[in-house]
């Protein structure tokens, strides 16, 4: 299943909202996680089942969407919000990644 | 909990590796583990899954008859046996453990650097 993501790059402030967005190639139902990484570091689960924090995960960040089109909203950005983040479909074999939306610091 | 990768290094093109991934802080055997690897400059990508018996294990296709997937439960390791390796192998291979099988990941390794140059 391709997964896409868009935008490719998203430049805001401190403080701001971002909204990025995810669209799965076929039905994926629910089957949708988001991590965030930083450069040099290893991925961090952020969001499961579309909508489900991950533990430790902060009220600011939030996932929605279901069958093919999924939201992650992260809100009054911080600093530690600047990163890429992906989305993974777990809906069927293989496994599958989006391409990434990288929230970059305006 | 951690996860801890080891094996990577550079290699010619059509040579071997096995990168290693020493888990602890888990009940091992109760969950699936992973390898997701990420080329240079580039998004993630699954590679390979297995089950927590180890009789149940998944392929990327690019990837299916070169590599393959296995663990050894009493040492909490999971292997990924790297052949035939081709320039388009080179990443960061990070391991992964799913939380049961086929799911997401909800613990990393730090990831281990595998080149592919001649």
């Amino acid at each position: 299943i391709v997964m896409t993501q868009s935008p490719a790059t998203l430049s805001l402030s401190p403080g701001d909202t971002a909204t990025l967005s995810c669209r799965a190639g076929q039905f994926v139902g629910n089957k949708l996680a988001w991590y965030h990484q930083k450069p040099g570091q290893a991925p961090r689960l952020l969001i499961y089942g579309a909508s489900t924090r991950a533990t430790g995960v902060p009220a600011t960040i939030s996932g929605s969407g279901s069958g093919t089109e999924f939201t992650l909203t992260i809100s009054r950005l911080q600093s530690e919000d600047f990163a890429v983040y992906y989305c993974q479909q777990y809906n069927e074999w293989p496994l599958t990644f989006g391409g990434g939306t990288k929230v970059e610091i305006k | 909990v951690q996860l801890l990768e080891s094996g990577g290094g550079l290699v010619q093109p059509g040579g071997s590796l096995r990168l290693s991934c020493a888990a602890s802080g888990i009940t091992f055997t109760n969950y699936g583990m992973a390898w997701v690897r990420q080329a240079p400059g580039k998004g993630l990508e699954w590679v390979s899954e297995i089950s927590g018996s180890g009789e149940t294990a998944y392929y990327l296709d690019s990837v299916k008859g070169r590599f393959t997937i296995s663990r050894d439960n009493s040492k909490n390791t999971v292997y990924l046996q790297l052949n035939g390796l081709r320039a388009e192998d080179t990443a960061v291979y990070f391991c992964a453990k799913d939380l049961r099988m086929g799911m997401f990941f909800d613990i990393w390794g730090q990831g281990t650097m595998v080149t592919v140059s001649s």
